[in-house]
């Protein structure tokens, strides 16, 4: 079966510093990842997403950048990280290119604190 | 905005009512999605309804499309404690991508 890891799974920053969230998929081969960033109480927007090694959409432009240095590895990056970063990170993946409907399975997340 | 909007924006019952909640959305789609939310955990995929079916069970869950109106509802009939979660709609248009609402928050009071 698939599975779905991030980490570190808490994070709290200061101002300025760098960021590396990291997350990997077990159990299924070149899906397509994503990754979401939902602030408190509000819906999930969708920051970045690849349908393959070393490629990357980006949805938002903002400090953030993302990687995919490996099939089932996608990274999230900031080199300085502002206050709004704040927010809780999300990854996840979906099932095979070609597909008609694209169901997306979710890790646990990331809750990043910025001071 | 393309994002779907649920409503209510939050929702508190008693165990045992049933919880409606819906979505609305602005652009075609080929299929809508409904995903709920525990308290700061991700989220888990409950139910994908295509745009030319009108209505789908799954257990205690229904859900309904119309889309001349541009509309989804998700019912949960026989509501537990345990159904307290954060349910989005998602909209997906056939790409690689799901568009998510801002969610409704269910409160089921035992």
């Amino acid at each position: 079966s698939q599975t779905i890891h991030q980490w570190p799974a808490t994070l709290v920053q200061p101002v300025g510093s760098p960021l590396s969230l990291e997350c990997t998929v077990e159990g299924t081969s070149n899906p397509n990842l994503y990754w979401y960033r939902q602030a408190a109480g509000r819906g999930l927007q969708l920051l970045f997403y690849s349908v393959g090694i070393g490629q990357i959409s980006s949805e938002v432009p903002q400090n953030l950048s993302a990687s995919r240095p490996q099939d089932r590895q996608f990274i999230l990056s900031s080199k300085k990280l502002l206050l709004s970063d704040s927010g809780f990170y999300l990854c996840a993946w979906s099932n095979i290119k070609g597909a008609v409907f694209y169901t997306q399975y979710f890790g646990p997340g990331t809750r990043l604190t910025v001071l | 905005s393309q994002q779907g909007e649920e409503d209510p924006q939050a929702l508190s019952i008693q165990e045992g009512e049933n919880a409606t909640m819906n979505c609305s959305y602005k652009t075609s789609i080929n299929n809508l999605q409904w995903y709920r939310q525990n308290s700061g955990r991700g989220l888990v995929h409950l139910i994908l309804i295509r745009s030319n079916e009108r209505e789908k069970h799954s257990g205690r869950l229904r859900v309904t499309l119309d889309t001349s109106k541009k509309s989804s509802s998700l019912l949960i009939t026989a509501s537990r404690a345990a159904d307290t979660a954060s349910y989005f709609c998602a909209r997906g248009g056939g790409s690689e991508k799901l568009v998510f609402g801002k969610g409704t928050k269910l409160t089921v009071n035992p």
